[in-house]
C-alpha cells in the first residue's frame, strides 16, 4: 500500500484560510469514511484534529474542518493562528490496514 | 481519558529483534470496542501503522512489514506488545502505542518511544 499524498507545505498569513490535500485511491479514501487529521509539533505525538472525515473531538477550534470528494480528503484551517505551524497527516483506513498521508508542513508567515 | 505509555531498550543490534510493551491506564485492554495499534515515525520522516490487535488477540499488520511483526495483548497486565524480527537501521524510529475506536477512524496515541538500531 502507497501512502496517501499530501502536499509537502502550506502556508498562509494569520487570519487567511490554508487548505491541505490528501489523496489517495478507491481502496483506501475513496471507499471508507473512515479519513482522520492529526496535528503534530517537534517532538511530540500527533493530535487528533478530524476523525471520520468530518467530526471534531471535543476541544478541537472549529476552526479545523475536513471534507471529502472523492479518493481526495481535504482539511481546511479558518482563521489561521501562529499556533498552526505545524506537520499535518491525514490517515484513512485500507481494509484490513491504515495508511498515512506523506505529510503537509503548515507555515505561518 | 486512557493513558497509554511505551517502554523498551532505546537501542537494538542489527538484526536482532525488537521488543516494546505499551502499558494502558483508564481504560480497559479487555474493551469489545477497541483495537491497540503500533505506529513508528522514523526520525524526520513521516508516519506509518505498523499492525493492531483487539482483545481476542484477532491480528492485522501492515503488509510491507507482515512476516517481521508480532504483536500481542497481556490482559492480565492491561498492556499490549511489539515485537520486530530481523531490525535493520530502516527500523530507527519513534515507536508510538495507539488505540483505535472500532467503527470509526478517532485514535489516542502514547507518547512514544525512540528506538535505534546501531551496533
Amino acid at each position: 500500500q502507497s501512502a496517501l499524498a499530501q502536499p509537502r507545505s502550506v502556508s498562509g498569513s494569520p487570519g487567511q484560510s490554508v487548505t491541505i490535500s490528501c489523496s489517495g485511491t478507491s481502496s483506501d479514501v475513496g471507499k471508507y469514511e473512515y479519513v482522520s487529521w492529526y496535528q503534530q509539533h517537534p517532538g511530540t505525538a500527533p493530535k487528533l484534529l478530524i476523525y471520520d472525515v468530518t467530526q471534531r473531538p471535543s476541544g478541537v477550534p472549529d476552526r479545523f474542518s475536513g471534507s471529502k470528494s472523492g479518493n481526495t480528503a481535504s482539511l481546511t484551517i479558518s482563521g489561521l493562528q501562529a499556533e498552526d505551524e505545524g506537520d499535518y497527516y491525514c490517515c484513512s483506513h485500507a481494509g484490513i490496514s491504515y495508511v498515512f498521508g506523506t505529510g503537509t508542513t503548515v507555515t505561518v508567515l | 481519558q486512557v493513558q497509554l505509555q511505551e517502554s523498551g531498550p532505546g537501542l537494538v543490534k542489527p538484526s536482532e529483534t525488537l521488543s516494546l510493551t505499551c502499558i494502558v491506564s483508564g481504560g480497559s485492554i479487555s474493551s469489545r470496542s477497541h483495537f491497540w495499534a503500533w505506529i513508528r515515525q522514523p526520525p524526520g520522516k513521516g508516519l506509518e501503522w505498523i499492525g493492531s490487535i483487539n482483545y481476542s488477540g484477532r491480528t492485522y499488520y501492515n503488509p510491507s512489514l507482515r512476516g517481521r511483526v508480532t504483536l500481542s495483548v497481556d490482559t492480565s497486565k492491561n498492556q499490549l506488545s511489539l515485537r520486530v524480527m530481523s531490525v535493520t537501521a530502516t527500523d530507527s524510529a519513534v515507536y508510538f502505542c495507539s488505540r483505535e475506536d472500532e467503527g470509526s477512524s478517532r485514535r489516542d496515541w502514547g507518547q512514544g518511544t525512540l528506538v535505534t538500531v546501531s551496533s
